[in-house]
């Protein structure tokens, strides 16, 4: 993988469901994965940042896993929310402190 | 966004006018980015300045100019050269918590 990938493109998911998807990213020369949140008319906000392999962060109900050496990361958001409604963005930081961005998962939490 | 003030939020202009967007920060950094967004396409990096009176070319610098006279200001111009500027764009600092600190963004449509 050259590229930052981000699947599924867009998501529907129930109001209390729980939801998660992914970002492929290229393994080698690999040194972090950043999670962003960027909700409509707002600026994105960072989430997460993880470095290590099998390394877990978490945020309220919102998670995160890394696999450094298959290269992807999932992100778990738990009994969703209205609020969550935004789209989600990845992206993979190499050795040289190059970010690469994957074009985001739009996530809608219906009522 | 607190820190980050990019102006204005909509801009409108003719095919063949240049145009200049303006990214303030008062949150006393030495780099500065600006990044293009597409729908359906990750955040592509346009120029990145790492201290002042100095930039660098990003991935998609064609028909873009910037200048850096001064810590807090890293305006962006869209010169008539650039062939598809209608886009979103969004300025960014390295944050403390988290790897960039996003403006608003300025949404620019050419006709």
């Amino acid at each position: 993988i050259l590229n930052v990938e981000q699947s599924p493109q867009s998501l529907h998911v129930q109001e209390g469901d729980s939801t998660n998807f992914t970002c492929s990213f290229p393994s080698s020369n690999f040194y972090a994965l950043h999670w962003y949140r960027w909700e409509t008319a707002k600026s994105p906000e960072a989430l997460f940042v993880m470095t290590l392999n099998g390394d877990e962060k978490k945020k309220g109900r919102i998670s995160a896993t890394l696999n450094t050496k298959e290269g992807y990361s999932y992100l778990y958001i738990k009994g969703s929310q209205p609020e969550d409604s935004a789209t989600y963005l990845c992206a993979s930081m190499d050795s040289n402190y190059q970010l690469i961005w994957g074009a985001g998962t739009k996530l809608i939490i219906k009522p | 966004d607190g820190g980050i003030t990019q102006s204005p939020k909509y801009l409108f202009r003719k095919e063949g006018q240049n145009v200049t967007l303006s990214c303030e920060q008062n949150l006393n950094h030495d780099a500065m980015y600006w990044y293009r967004q597409d729908p359906g396409q990750g955040l592509r990096l346009i120029y990145y300045s790492q201290i002042v009176n100095d930039f660098q070319k990003g991935d998609i610098a064609e028909g873009y100019s910037v200048s850096r006279e001064k810590k807090e200001s890293f305006p962006l111009t869209v010169t008539s050269a650039q062939k598809n500027p209608t886009a979103f764009y969004l300025c960014a600092v390295p944050g403390q918590h988290s790897p960039l600190h996003f403006g608003n963004g300025t949404r620019l449509t050419v006709t």
